[in-house]
């Protein structure tokens, strides 16, 4: 059974650097596309962007400039970083997997780790 | 960025009703939509993509429908379990992009 389990800090002050890592299992890592959304109060669900087993991204443009996202295949996890944080990335963060053959539809995700940002 | 609007924001509804949830893209998006269901502390769980097509294991009283524009999901037959916000998505472009959210409550 595929499941995605998702890690990373916590409490951020503003301009420190968000960090998250998802953790892929019952399934093979290659073949598939691994997003990241958010979802808050203010902005709803945001997608930040993708990564591929071999390290192809796509981001978000109005995130591009702060967001880094990688994977680590030798232990089937990508990671997300989001730079200079403010309190307008205070949000709930998912770990995602597209749907094979069907870009972009979002078929598991992670349980969802939400990251407060205050001073 | 295509922006994706749906309507009721929020609905009531009795057990055994027809419930119909719509979502209009701010240009042609084809058939490149999908529907979202999420329980409160959940994540979204899919439910339809390609907008009709339900993906494994979703009941049949959930459909989806539309093309271009404006599209559609509807529960024919509105059970307790179905109480959830209910996002659509569209991937015709990047950056992908989701609806507000509908809340559909118990009457």
């Amino acid at each position: 059974q595929v499941q995605l389990q998702q890690w990373g800090a916590g409490l951020l002050r503003p301009s420190e650097t968000l960090s998250l890592t998802c953790g892929v299992s019952g399934v093979s890592f290659s073949g598939y596309y691994w997003s990241w959304i958010r979802q808050s109060p203010g902005k709803g669900l945001e997608w930040i962007g993708e990564v591929n087993h071999s390290g192809s991204t796509e981001y978000n443009p109005s995130l591009k400039s702060r967001v880094s996202i990688s994977v680590d295949t030798s232990n089937n996890t990508f990671s997300l970083k989001l730079s200079s944080v403010t309190a307008a990335d205070t949000a709930v963060y998912y770990c995602t997997r597209q749907r094979f053959g069907t870009s972009w539809v979002f078929d598991f995700w992670g349980q969802g780790t939400l990251v407060p940002v205050s001073s | 960025d295509i922006q994706m609007t749906q309507s009721p924001s929020s609905l009531s509804a009795s057990v055994g009703d027809r419930v119909t949830i719509t979502c209009q893209a701010s240009q042609d998006i084809s058939h490149y939509l999908s529907w979202y269901k999420q329980r409160p502390g959940k994540a979204p769980n899919l439910l339809i993509y390609d907008a009709s097509i339900l993906e494994a294991g979703v009941p049949s009283r959930f459909s989806g429908r539309g093309s271009g524009t404006n599209f559609t999901v509807i529960i024919s037959s509105l059970q307790p379990e179905d109480i959830a916000t209910y996002y659509c998505q569209q991937y015709d472009n990047l950056p992908v992009t989701f609806g507000g959210g509908t809340k559909v409550e118990i009457k």
